[in-house]
């Protein structure tokens, strides 16, 4: 009963090296999220998928991009890294977008030097 | 947008007493405020949730109580234990979720 799966666990990056984090749900869930959690901020989020096929905009997209694959995987690509998107990323799932539980993964440690 | 606020950032507390983490939001059309639990190198994990139709919650030795009026909200944990050491976070959501700063949580044995 795996859940939210993200992949990797951990990573370090050069500044401007680009890469893709990895998340995949088996909740049958319609909507898709990822979040990055900083010291003393709480989680803020990055993108949202509502549905399969959409993605939009949240708090804080500036320097990110996502793709929703399928139902099941959403992933988060950073094209150019900077040191300040050095930060602790958590994919979430729920059945539907809005006023839903969510089901966050164990979260991808990313480090830019 | 949306803006939620948790006070307090660190709690200490001996086993056995109760804890309050308390928060406030800023959109009276915020509907649904979860809790969650986060424990070293994981994920959150939700303990529980109450939406505006409700003004109180309770699940075992969890309780979450809801003032609409004031725009606030609250987690009591009573008879605290160890293993209830932990970051706790409160969340409002119209349609994004947005989430507090999160709370310390120690509790000595």
């Amino acid at each position: 009963n795996a859940g939210v799966t993200q992949t990797p666990k951990f990573q370090v990056l050069k500044t401007g090296q680009s890469m893709t984090l990895q998340c995949a749900q088996d909740m049958n869930h319609n909507s898709m999220y990822w979040y990055r959690q900083d010291p003393g901020m709480g989680l803020r989020l990055i993108y949202y998928s509502a549905s399969e096929g959409t993605t939009d905009k949240g708090e804080v997209p500036n320097g990110y991009n996502v793709s929703r694959l399928n139902k099941r995987e959403f992933s988060l690509r950073l094209e150019s890294a900077a040191p300040s998107q050095t930060s602790v990323y958590f994919c979430a799932s729920s059945g539907d977008y809005s006023n839903q539980p969510q089901h966050f993964g164990d979260g991808t440690r990313l480090s830019i030097l | 947008g949306e803006n939620v606020e948790q006070h307090p950032s660190t709690l200490s507390v001996q086993e056995g007493d109760s804890a309050v983490i308390k928060c406030t939001y800023s959109d009276s059309a915020s509907n649904y405020f979860p809790w969650y639990k986060q424990e070293l190198g994981k994920g959150p994990q939700l303990i529980i949730d109450i939406r505006s139709n409700v003004g109180e919650k309770k699940d075992q030795r969890i309780a979450v109580t809801l003032n609409k009026t004031a725009k606030h909200f609250s987690l009591h944990i009573t008879e605290t234990q160890p293993e209830d050491s932990a970051v706790y976070f409160c969340a409002a959501s119209i349609r994004d979720m947005r989430f507090g700063a999160g709370t310390r949580l120690t509790v000595k044995p």
